[in-house]
C-alpha cells in the first residue's frame, strides 16, 4: 500500500530535550516536505527536499533541522524544543514539487512543556 | 499578510445545493495549484489539481485565474460527506509550497 508513515504519532516532551520525528514513504517519490499546522495559520512549510542530499528552507525553518540521506526517509529534528513548537506536524511526499499533489502522513501531535 | 488567503467560513450549505469559494495567492512565481480536503485535524488528502483551463472531477470543479491570482472550487449537489475543511495550496518550481488556512464547509440535511 502506497503510504507516508510518521513516528511517533503523539509526543509530549520537555523544553530542551532533543527529539526526532521520522518520516518514510514507499512510493519512490523525489520530493518530501515537512509542515506544521496551527489553528488559524494553516499549513506552513518547514523544510523541503527535492531529492537525496538536497534540502531547503520553507517559511518557518527556525528551530528545526532535516536530513535526506535516503530517498525514502526525511526525518525532522528538533535540537532544543520550545513550547512554541507545540503543533501538529505533517510529512508529505510527491513525485515532484509541482508534479501531482502530495501524499501526507497521518501527522504527529507534539506538545512541548 | 499571508501568501495564500482563504475565507475561513464556515459555509453552511443545504444538502443538494451548490457552494463555491475562492483562494487568493500573492506569490506570482506559483506555478502549480491544488485543492486538498482535511477532516478534523487528520491529514490533508488531495482533492484535485488545478489547471489553467479549469478542470472537473465529478461534482467538483476547479478554476485558476492567473491574472487575478485566485483559484476557485465549486461543489455541486453537496453531500453530507462533503463537510470538511478545504485547503488550497500553490507551489513554485523550486519546491516551495504554501497553503491557505482552509475554508470550512458544513453540509446540513
Amino acid at each position: 500500500e502506497a503510504q507516508v508513515t510518521q513516528n511517533p504519532r503523539y509526543l509530549i516532551t520537555v523544553t530542551g530535550k532533543k527529539l526526532t520525528v521520522t518520516c518514510s514513504q514507499n512510493m519512490n517519490h523525489e520530493y518530501m516536505s515537512w509542515y506544521r499546522q496551527d489553528p488559524g495559520l494553516g499549513l506552513r512549510q518547514i523544510y523541503y527536499s527535492m531529492n537525496v542530499e538536497v534540502t531547503d528552507k520553507g517559511d518557518v525553518p527556525e528551530g528545526y533541522k532535516v536530513s535526506r540521506k535516503e530517498k525514502r526517509n526525511f526525518p525532522l529534528i528538533l535540537e532544543s524544543p520550545s513550547p512554541n513548537q507545540t503543533s501538529l506536524y505533517f510529512c508529505a511526499s510527491s513525485l515532484g514539487s509541482s508534479r501531482g499533489g502530495q501524499y501526507f502522513g497521518p501527522g504527529t501531535r507534539l506538545t512541548v512543556t | 499578510r499571508k501568501e495564500v488567503e482563504q475565507d475561513p467560513g464556515p459555509f453552511n450549505v443545504p444538502e443538494g445545493a451548490t457552494v463555491a469559494f475562492n483562494c487568493t495567492y500573492s506569490n506570482s512565481a506559483s506555478q502549480s495549484f491544488f485543492w486538498y480536503r482535511q477532516d478534523c485535524r487528520k491529514e490533508p488528502k488531495l482533492l484535485m489539481s488545478v489547471y489553467s483551463s479549469g478542470n472537473e472531477d465529478g461534482r467538483f470543479t476547479a478554476q485558476l485565474n492567473r491574472a487575478s491570482q485566485y483559484i476557485s472550487l465549486l461543489i455541486r449537489d453537496s453531500k453530507l460527506s462533503d463537510s470538511a475543511t478545504y485547503l488550497c495550496g500553490g507551489g513554485d518550481s523550486w519546491g516551495k509550497l504554501q497553503f491557505g488556512a482552509g475554508t470550512q464547509v458544513v453540509v446540513t440535511p
